[in-house]
């Protein structure tokens, strides 16, 4: 079966441009996860849904970020008005229950690099 | 902010060796778990360890977990060129849904 996919795969955005990141979860899964890892770092957690329901939004790093998972599958992080700092892989892992991050395993997506000149 | 600590920053071994990577946290935990992250292959779940078990074993990999010390050590035996990669732990608490990660132990396995 296919596994998470994101896109896009590369991102480049001028200062200021709005941006959305797209993952298609494994179809089934429960819960999905956004992160952002900088380069040479660990991913920081930045939201959690669990179906369409967004439980945990308290990484998001200030309001210019958004996600939504409307139907309860595909999610789309959208970035607005973004700045130099935003650049960095955002990845998306999806689980397939409902009980936390350490209930199930998560599988991640290949990741989507944003880079803002 | 992140809440593991991964040692060594780096580490660079023959292959056939073993080796081991150190993770400490600062809060208590549900369950630990390690991951592996290449250029090939994204992030990738190798195994968890639950806050009240003190080791757990999967192939090549032996996880140890203490919580009096707030650390875990990873042990990859007998490594490969395929296990070149970063390695991370990640650890969840009872209160939210998030996974904090650490900043990653680089592994390079020389032929």
């Amino acid at each position: 079966g296919a596994g998470v996919s994101q896109s896009p795969r590369y991102k480049v955005a001028k200062r200021g441009q709005d941006v959305a990141l797209r993952c298609d979860p494994i179809s089934g899964h429960v819960s999905l996860f956004w992160y952002q890892q900088a380069l040479g770092q660990g991913p920081e957690f930045l939201t959690y849904f669990q179906n369409e329901a967004q439980l945990d939004k308290s990484g998001l790093p200030s309001d210019r970020f958004f996600a939504e998972r409307p139907e309860g599958s595909v999610s789309t992080l959208k970035i607005q008005r973004t700045q130099q700092e935003d650049s960095a892989v955002y990845l998306c892992a999806s689980s397939l229950g409902g009980r936390g991050p350490g209930a199930d395993t998560q599988y991640f997506g290949p990741g989507t690099r944003l880079t803002v000149l | 902010s992140q809440q593991g600590e991964e040692d060594p920053q780096a580490l660079s071994i023959q292959e056939g060796e073993n080796a081991t990577m150190n993770c400490s946290y600062k809060t208590s935990i549900n369950n630990l778990q390690w991951y592996r992250q290449n250029s090939g292959r994204g992030l990738v779940h190798l195994i968890l360890i639950r806050s009240n078990e003190r080791e757990k074993h999967s192939g090549r990999l032996r996880v140890t977990l203490d919580t009096s010390k707030k650390s875990s050590s990873l042990l990859i035996t007998a490594s490969r060129a395929a296990d070149t990669a970063s390695y991370f732990c990640a650890t969840d608490m009872d209160s939210n849904y998030q996974l904090i990660w650490g900043a990653g132990t680089k592994l390079i396995i020389k032929p």
